[in-house]
């Protein structure tokens, strides 16, 4: 019964590959998210979606690029990969936009390492 | 901007030890306050939240935290720490833009 999740969990590629993550919650919620956990284990928001809508977009490069078939899924593509992507890509969902009152639930994470 | 701050990278003790770490914030308005735990491999967990009421907030694991308005801090304590307590805790902030500002965190390690 995983609330949120995330496939794969780890992924290894060579640089200028191009390659995507998937994210699922099964919460019911309306709006999900993407993190980046650099290698100092800083989290920082990348993106957030709001029924099918993108309601975040934080200086990321265009090489990112988020998709959301419906409400219940998030995923992350990423074009021609570069070393500093290697991080720890965490998707994450709320109940309604993430205004106040919510609380974000998170997935596994995604290890990443672009060699 | 709004930023978080978790001044212990860093910290050992021993079983049975005291905990108290420090996080303080930089935000002017109303704020939503949480305490995450990511433990080794593992997802990040809510540990506990504020959002209003009694400023002492009791979490799972016997964590409780407190939120001192008056110096933005939410510091997160516990009397007894155990072994399995080892991990990784964030702080993180909701002021409303739809998305938590998160600190930096602080690495705990107990020592049998």
């Amino acid at each position: 019964d995983t609330a949120v999740s995330q496939t794969p969990k780890y992924l290894v590629t060579q640089m200028g590959n191009d390659k995507s993550i998937k994210c699922e919650q099964n919460l019911g919620h309306d709006t999900m998210y993407w993190y980046k956990q650099d290698s100092k284990k800083f989290l920082k928001i990348m993106f957030s979606y709001n029924n099918k809508e993108l309601i975040i977009n934080e200086t990321v490069p265009n090489r990112f690029s988020p998709k959301s078939p419906d409400k219940a899924h998030l995923n992350l593509h990423i074009n021609s990969l570069e070393l500093g992507d290697s991080a720890v890509y965490f998707c994450a969902s709320s109940q309604a936009g993430g205004r106040m009152l919510e609380t974000q639930y998170f997935g596994p994470g995604t290890r990443l390492l672009v060699l | 901007a709004q930023s978080v701050s978790q001044h212990n990278h860093h910290v050992i003790l021993s079983e049975a030890a005291s905990l108290e770490l420090g996080c303080n914030y930089s935000y002017g308005g109303t704020v939503n306050l949480f305490w995450y735990v990511q433990y080794p491999g593992q997802h990040l967990q809510l540990l506990l939240k504020y959002f209003s009421g009694d400023p002492l907030v009791k979490g799972i694991k016997g964590f409780e935290a407190e939120f001192i308005k008056s110096k933005f801090s939410f510091n997160l304590r516990k009397p007894s720490v155990q072994w399995s307590d080892t991990a990784e805790y964030f702080c993180a902030v909701n002021t409303g833009r739809r998305a938590l500002t998160f600190g930096s965190g602080t690495r705990l390690q107990v020592q049998p």
